[in-house]
């Protein structure tokens, strides 16, 4: 059945980058958006952006606007998002998810999500 | 934007219903019909159980209900069962080809 299967924990410096990657298996994968969402330990569900695979177009949301990056591998079926200038409030978990067709709907299928720890 | 309203937590007792509410504004909720459930156990991502306000995703149960007035949306869980405790988040679309996420209700199966 349709998967996404993303990479795993990483544990990273504050004022360094991560790149996260999203790979989909099974599911013409040019034909659905892949949204970013971050979760916080104990808190909730935050949209980051959006990214169509098809197009390269993206969408982020305001407080992510020139922090994040997202970009695609069409060959491996793959999108990463990249993050800049991580500081320790961004340890969270991060899930990619397949948006649905033809309307505004986040996630018919989630990854796995990946931990991201900022620490010294 | 600021995140969709939940409250913090809602608990039922086997067999009962509960209601879990989300407040939006006329920009999201009030404005779109792309309101959209989710259930998260802990540890694991999110699933969708309602999407476009009352419309159930394939194989979740019919105990799972959704609908909206103005700018607050619903969930209605009938018919509680242990397996139900979990967190609920809302989402829905804000304009601008944008999307937003409420903070999340535990919902207690006592």
């Amino acid at each position: 059945q349709v998967q996404l299967v993303q990479s795993e924990i990483e544990v990273v410096r504050p004022g360094a980058s991560v790149k996260i990657s999203c790979e989909g298996y099974r599911y013409a994968f040019s034909d659905y958006y892949i949204h970013w969402v971050r979760q916080a330990p104990g808190q909730g569900l935050e949209w980051m952006g959006w990214f169509d695979p098809q197009t390269g177009d993206t969408k982020f949301a305001d407080k992510f606007q020139g922090r994040v990056i997202f970009t695609r591998n069409p060959y491996v079926s793959t999108v990463y998002m990249e993050v800049l200038k991580l500081e320790s409030v961004d340890t969270a978990v991060f899930y990619c998810a397949r948006g649905f067709r033809g309307g505004w709907t986040v996630g018919d299928h989630w990854g796995q999500g990946t931990q991201i720890i900022v620490s010294p | 934007q600021s995140a969709l309203t939940q409250p913090p937590s809602a608990s039922g007792s086997p067999g009962s219903s509960v209601t879990i509410s989300c407040s939006g504004s006329g920009s999201d909720i009030g404005a779109h019909k792309y309101v959209s459930w989710y259930q998260q156990y802990p540890g694991k991502a999110p699933r969708v159980i309602i999407y476009e306000v009352n419309r159930r995703p394939s194989g979740v149960p019919d105990r799972f209900s959704g609908s909206k007035f103005g700018s607050t949306a619903s969930l209605t869980i009938s018919f509680l069962q242990t397996e139900d405790e979990a967190e609920y988040f809302c989402g829905s679309y804000a304009g601008n080809s944008k999307m937003i996420f409420g903070g999340g209700t535990k919902l207690t199966v006592l």
